[in-house]
């Protein structure tokens, strides 16, 4: 079965430089949504997103931004990247904007920044 | 604030064990709660998914059970294999919306 698919897998930037996730939901899964992980922690929520409009946000700098295309897709942008930001990234696809399914997460993009 | 609390935090157990992996939380009013599982430096696998109305649910050897007026949930794992070694993590739904609050997880291993 098709799983949710982020790219890329793993990712270096430098200090101040700009990075860009992808993510890939389950075919006909219409929500998505961005946890990080950083080393040691516990997931964080980032923000979400329904059928391409903001769904909720949560923990997310304002040097992040992130929406989601016509073709359900979604992609999350760092800005001004700091240490402190890397982390392993998690996208995340449902089905529909409550949580009536399950959350099912991709294998996630590691961001290291040096 | 929703606080989701893990215990044990680390666990070894021999092979063939029945365990309970603990998880509590401090406010009641949840919509759902999962079950996952993340090997190192991999992504989270579902395990189980209780939404408020029930009170547990099974997949093979594993049983989540559900108590929100205690705030606690239960993963019960029979037979354990080598292969069940990972950590555990519980997440809280509060909203409805999937705005998940992790637990700390439980690191369990499995012995041959």
């Amino acid at each position: 079965a098709a799983g949710v698919i982020q790219s890329p897998r793993h990712l270096i930037k430098e200090k101040r430089e700009t990075a860009t996730l992808k993510c890939y939901p389950i075919p006909r899964h219409d929500t998505v949504y961005w946890y990080q992980q950083g080393p040691g922690q516990d997931p964080q929520f980032l923000i979400s997103f329904y059928e391409k409009m903001q769904s909720d946000k949560g923990s997310i700098p304002d040097r992040f931004s992130a929406q989601q295309f016509s073709d359900y897709h979604s992609e999350l942008n760092m800005s001004s990247l700091e240490l402190g930001d890397s982390a392993l990234y998690f996208c995340a696809s449902s089905l529909g904007r409550g949580a009536s399914g399950e959350l099912f997460f991709g294998e996630g993009s590691r961001l290291t920044v040096l | 604030k929703q606080e989701v609390t893990q215990i044990p935090a680390a666990l070894s157990v021999p092979e063939g064990e029945n365990l309970v992996l603990n998880c509590s939380f401090t406010d009641s009013a949840i919509y759902n709660l999962q079950w996952f599982r993340q090997d190192p430096g991999k992504g989270l696998t579902s395990l189980l998914l209780i939404q408020s109305s029930q009170r547990e649910q099974t997949s093979g050897r594993l049983n989540a059970s559900l108590d929100k007026s205690s705030g606690r949930s239960t993963l019960y794992i029979a037979a354990s294999q080598p292969g069940d070694s990972a950590t555990y993590l519980c997440a809280v739904d509060a909203s409805g919306t999937y705005k998940y609050i992790f637990g700390t997880g439980t690191r369990l291993k499995v012995l041959a």
